[in-house]
């Protein structure tokens, strides 16, 4: 298996501008999360999918954001307007059932994200 | 609120010295305790991990001390070596019971960044 994967690896954006990232977990993960990762305030939970179902988006920092997961192998974040501040590392993550990994995020590798 | 405290923020170690990383958490629903490594420009790895019924796992030169009285888990690097050099989180899961089904979530403490001289 390839890894959970994202894409675009860089986004340089301007202001106000719209910004869509994106996931696919690894086949056969049920459970999808995003984080974002800055200097100041480490890593933080955003959302997390449980069987394509949103279940805890109480981390997503306002309305600007958005996710969706339409299936089981595909997830987005949008930011919309994008601002300067959301200048972030932003990783998605997906866990299995099965018990022998049950516990243990994969990451995949992360999108930079730089808001002009 | 930040459910899990990680301490120092940054180490400094000579190589072949140990490098210790401490965690404290207040939430006994918690149930698992992994560390994860992250080197630059990478996305966050499993490195080893410890349940509560044990007060001590060692892989290698990892090793995970756990006190489940104080609420409190620590990272020891035995031979700290200069590719060890990256940033290291702690955290800690939970069972969510969900409508959906159950779920596990992880809670991360603010990370390590930690420098093997060599």
């Amino acid at each position: 298996d390839a890894g959970v994967i994202q894409s675009p690896r860089h986004e340089v954006t301007e202001m106000g501008q719209e910004v869509t990232l994106r996931c696919k977990p690894i086949s056969g993960h049920n459970s999808l999360f995003w984080y974002r990762q800055t200097m100041m305030r480490g890593l933080e939970l955003l959302i997390y999918f449980n069987n394509n179902v949103p279940i805890d988006d109480s981390g997503m920092p306002e309305d600007r954001f958005s996710a969706k997961m339409p299936n089981a192998s595909f997830s987005t974040l949008k930011i919309q307007p994008s601002e300067p501040r959301d200048s972030a590392v932003y990783f998605c993550a997906s866990i299995t059932t099965d018990p022998h990994y049950y516990n243990e995020q994969f990451f995949g590798p992360g999108t930079r994200l730089t808001v002009l | 609120q930040q459910q899990v405290k990680q301490s120092p923020q940054s180490l400094i170690v000579q190589k072949g010295g140990i490098s210790i990383i401490n965690c404290a958490y207040e939430n006994t629903a918690f149930d698992y305790f992994p560390w994860y490594q992250q080197f630059p420009g990478k996305g966050p790895a499993l490195l080893i991990a410890i349940r509560p019924d044990v007060s001590e796992k060692k892989e290698g030169r990892f090793t995970i001390s756990f006190n489940k009285s104080a609420k409190q888990f620590s990272l020891h690097i035995m031979d700290s070596q200069p590719g060890d050099s990256a940033t290291y989180f702690c955290a800690a899961a939970e069972e969510r019971e969900l409508s959906s089904g159950s779920a596990r979530q992880l809670t991360f403490g603010s990370g390590t960044q930690l420098t093997v001289l060599p």
